[in-house]
């Protein structure tokens, strides 16, 4: 099983630029996430889903946006890209909120907006 | 909300045991997690903890106390190659499994 893909790996906006990263996982989980990393920083919750055709905001949603039309497929976009959008996005799943193994991760999109 | 203190870095030498602790501060709780990073990849689940008491699992162990607020990970036999960053995550107590994470702990394993 490739668990949870991520594409692309790295990209570099300009400013005002839209763009969609794609998190596709092949395990069945209900559950999906999107976080942020930036250095020195935890990860930081943006968007997530408890199931196909449900979203809800994170603690950082603002200039994001998310569908979840299929299971297995969670996007996150940016509309209009600014320079503090520059970060390390992870996307994670898991099987159920009370699960006992924690999440998985896609291993990361390294964005770069100039 | 969530308020999660780790310690920045920590350095260790090969064959030594390490502890890292975790404080916390949580409107809800269901659960802490530790994930360990190496530089440039993806966080990989190593421990969940939701009672009070020690997981051990090989050379990782983990460790709760819910009333104080408290982790840690202890890592027994240190090797180079558990140079990396360690992360303390809380989940609340909604049913959508949300964590909160720590800003993490990077570890040096030193010869």
């Amino acid at each position: 099983n490739a668990g949870v893909t991520q594409t692309p790996k790295f990209r570099v906006l300009k400013t005002g630029q839209s763009m969609t990263l794609l998190c596709a996982q092949d395990m069945n989980h209900e559950y999906m996430y999107w976080y942020r990393q930036d250095p020195g920083m935890g990860l930081r919750l943006i968007h997530y889903s408890v199931g196909e055709g449900t979203t809800a905001k994170g603690e950082v949603p603002d200039g994001y946006n998310v569908s979840r039309l299929k299971k297995q497929n969670f996007l996150l976009g940016l509309e209009s890209a600014a320079p503090s959008q520059t970060s390390v996005y992870f996307c994670a799943s898991s099987y159920g909120g009370q699960a006992n193994y924690g999440y998985t991760f896609g291993s990361g999109t390294r964005l770069t907006v100039v | 909300g969530q308020n999660i203190d780790q310690p920045t870095e920590m350095t260790a030498t090969e064959g030594a045991i390490v502890q890292i602790n975790c404080t916390y501060q949580t409107s809800g709780f269901n659960g802490l997690f530790w994930y360990q990073q190496h530089a440039g990849e993806a966080p990989t689940f190593l421990s969940y903890n939701v009672l009070d008491g020690l997981e051990e699992k090989g050379r990782f162990s983990s460790f709760l106390s819910r009333s104080k607020g408290y982790s840690y990970l202890l890592l027994k036999e240190l090797q180079m190659k558990d140079s990396a960053s360690y992360l303390c995550a809380v989940r609340d107590g909604t049913n959508a499994g949300k964590s909160t994470f720590g800003d993490g702990t990077t570890l040096t394993v030193k010869p």
